[in-house]
């Protein structure tokens, strides 16, 4: 069975300055589909980044990285330049039909 | 686009009362998922619907849970004889597959709070 490991249940980094979230997942697959959500304090969970395992260049949203390892199942998320608004429950998840949550990592942002 | 509704999104019951929710997913998306969400943890997959079938159900629905999507576009999720176990935010998640086998990328709704007493 798929799982997702977040071994950081909750960071901090000061406003402006970069920060880089850890994940790693285990499959058998070879094509499937990795997701960091985000979930700000009683607030919908919203997609920030995708990638999908075939694609070996690491998908970009704006001050949002990735950093996919495909060998190492290895799918960290780099966020540059934080501002207070990136405070929130960060998901690391792998999906085949359905999608498999880590257990979260809650994201401080220090003024 | 008016993206995916829960109702409600808060509920109080007791112990042993049945309770329902429902979602409505982005109208054009055939895949309709359901999650339940403790206190500081991930969503947990509860079942998923591709237009009204129901696909695939967690271990984690017992027999007290029961999920329908009539006509392929709303779902209901019921609970009966709720137990303390069962607080939780219950997320629904829809998404689009295509004619390929793609599926898009699932988008969240907002929740429904379950309080327990």
């Amino acid at each position: 069975a798929q799982t997702v490991t977040q071994s950081q249940p909750e960071m901090s980094v000061q406003e402006a300055e970069t920060v880089t979230l850890s994940c790693t997942y285990d499959t058998s697959e070879s094509d499937y589909y990795l997701f960091w959500y985000k979930q700000p304090p009683s607030r919908q969970m919203i997609l920030v980044i995708r990638q999908e395992a075939y694609k070996q260049q690491n998908a970009t949203e704006n001050r949002f990285s990735v950093n996919f390892q495909k060998a190492a199942k290895s799918f960290s998320l780099k966020i540059s330049d934080s501002q207070l608004g990136d405070a929130a429950m960060y998901f690391c998840a792998y999906r085949d039909d359905k999608i498999i949550f880590g257990k979260g990592t809650r994201l401080h942002i220090l003024p | 686009d008016t993206g995916v509704s829960q109702d409600p999104r808060h509920k109080i019951t007791k112990r042993g009362q049945n309770v329902t929710f429902r979602c409505d997913p982005i109208s054009e998306h055939n895949r309709l998922y359901w999650y339940r969400q403790t206190l500081g943890q991930g969503p947990e997959f509860l079942t998923y619907f591709q237009n009204e079938a129901q696909l695939e159900k967690s271990r984690l629905l017992s027999d007290r849970f029961s999920a329908e999507r009539p006509k392929g576009s709303f779902s209901t999720l019921e609970i009966q004889r709720t137990e303390q176990g069962d607080s939780a935010m219950y997320l629904c998640a829809s998404s689009l597959v295509r004619a390929s086998g793609y599926t898009d990328t699932q988008y969240f709704g907002p929740g429904t709070r379950l309080t327990v007493l």
